[in-house]
């Protein structure tokens, strides 16, 4: 299994373009999100999903659309894009344990730099 | 927001030392996960324990949870160069969905050889 996987790896935009973040996921699980992590504030939820057609906002969804067509795939759009979201950005993947706890699997993450 | 912060916020130790990392959150939870994240990586789950817990062991980890005080502690034995990384806490809170994971700032340990 390839886990989380993230397209690209690095991406610099200019203010005011758009772009997808891809991810994608091949062990089958049901909830998937989106995080932006900056130094020193550790990781916020832009958006997330429990299932296939299902998404809601995270703490920082201003900025971010997301879709989830199928089980595997959940790409971030970032609208029109600004220095503020310059960030590291990370998908992840988990699935109910027994007793409803969620362990999540991370991708490595996109290093994106908005000038 | 940040549920859980950990403290304290850099650790540097020695190899063979034993590291601890507390974290203290705020609301009720279903169970509290520690992560690892070396740098430039994704975060990888290291160990969760249940509120109903009060102690867990994973290899060189120690997990203990104070539901009373709402804190819990990260302890790695023996420590090793390689254990050099972020460590993140995330609870799942009893309200709003226990898959919405809330992630403290980290805290960053590095271990001399």
């Amino acid at each position: 299994n390839a886990g989380v996987t993230q397209t690209p790896k690095f991406q610099v935009l200019k203010t005011g373009q758009s772009m997808t973040l891809q991810c994608a996921q091949d062990m089958n699980h049901e909830y998937m999100s989106w995080y932006r992590q900056d130094p020193g504030m550790g990781l916020r939820l832009i958006h997330y999903s429990v299932g296939a057609g299902i998404t809601d906002q995270g703490e920082v969804p201003n900025g971010y659309n997301v879709s989830r067509s199928t089980t595997e795939d959940f790409p971030l759009r970032l609208l029109s894009a600004a220095p503020s979201q310059t960030s590291v950005y990370f998908c992840a993947s988990s699935y109910s344990t027994s007793g409803g706890a969620y362990e999540q699997f991370f991708g490595p993450g996109t290093r994106l730099t908005v000038l | 927001s940040q549920q859980g912060e950990e403290d304290p916020q850099a650790l540097s130790i020695q190899e063979g030392e034993n590291a601890t990392m507390n974290c203290s959150y705020k609301t009720s939870i279903n169970n509290l996960q520690w992560y690892r994240q070396n740098s430039g990586r994704g975060l990888v789950h290291l160990i969760l324990i249940r509120s109903n817990e009060r102690e867990k062991h994973s290899g060189r980890l120690r997990v203990t949870l104070d539901t009373s005080k709402k804190s819990s502690s990260l302890l790695i034995t023996a420590s090793r160069a390689a254990d050099t990384a972020s460590y993140f806490c995330a609870t799942a809170p009893t309200q709003g969905g226990s898959e919405k994971l809330v992630f403290g700032k980290g805290m960053k340990l590095t271990v001399n050889p």
